[in-house]
């Protein structure tokens, strides 16, 4: 099974500035075939259902603001809110889709400082 | 409006069975696969299962092999897990959610609210 392990596991950061969250796969997660790196990004807020969004490790879902962006390639992997919101306060897991099982990391929870 | 409504959860004892659905709308339920993902108490998110768009190809995190079945309704767009044998460690709200793909489990798009599993005796 491929591993999944984010860094920090929890992180404050004052509102306006930026969060960065970083994701380690064991193996490599990108698909020379297709040039795409299977790697997800997730928002999980208390009572709610998870949110995407980030895919192809770095293309955001319709609707999510442009202050969250993905980079990374092959094991490496990143997520950045340029500017924090208090809306933004969450937990965000990466997933790596490139065999099952899908695996996540363990998740870095975002507070405001 | 894609909208993903769990059903089935409540508590059980260990080694008992449960019956999980996921009533789907808002898009062509059967060009897309499904799956199932989990959060214990406290804990993170965890891929428990997938099912391809046909229903052909399912896919199972191997702490649930041989105990858990995934199935779907295409003509009634509803999703399933049967969980037998349940045990302790099962315990966790279990989310459905919309794969972005026919068939392959990749990522998912949209999630429902999730029902509460509880297995104690």
């Amino acid at each position: 099974d491929i591993v999944m392990t984010q860094s920090p596991d929890s992180l404050a950061v004052s509102l306006g500035e930026r969060a960065t969250i970083n994701c380690k796969s064991s193996r490599s997660v990108f698909y020379s075939s297709n040039n795409k790196n299977y790697l997800a990004w997730y928002q999980h807020k208390p009572g709610q259902p998870p949110k995407l969004l980030i895919y192809w490790a770095s293309t955001r879902e319709s609707g999510v603001p442009d202050r969250f962006s993905g980079s990374g390639s092959g094991t490496d992997f990143t997520l950045t809110i340029s500017s924090l919101q208090a809306e933004d306060v969450a937990v965000y897991y990466c997933q790596q889709y490139f065999n099952t099982p899908q695996t996540f990391g363990q998740g870095t929870k975002v507070e405001i400082k | 409006e894609v909208q993903l409504l769990e059903s089935g959860g409540g508590l059980v004892q260990p080694g008992e069975s449960l019956r999980l659905s996921c009533a789907a709308s808002g898009f062509t339920f059967s060009t897309y696969a499904m799956s199932w993902v989990r959060q214990a108490p406290g804990e993170g998110l965890e891929w428990v299962s997938s099912i391809s768009g046909s229903g052909g190809t399912t896919y199972y995190v191997d702490s649930v092999k041989g105990r858990f079945t995934i199935s779907r309704d295409n003509s009634k767009n509803t999703l399933h897990l049967q969980m037998n044998s349940l045990r302790a460690e099962d315990t966790a709200v279990y989310y459905c959610g919309k794969d972005q793909t026919w068939k392959e489990p990749h990522y998912l798009d949209y999630w429902g609210q999730g029902t509460l599993v509880t297995v104690s005796s």
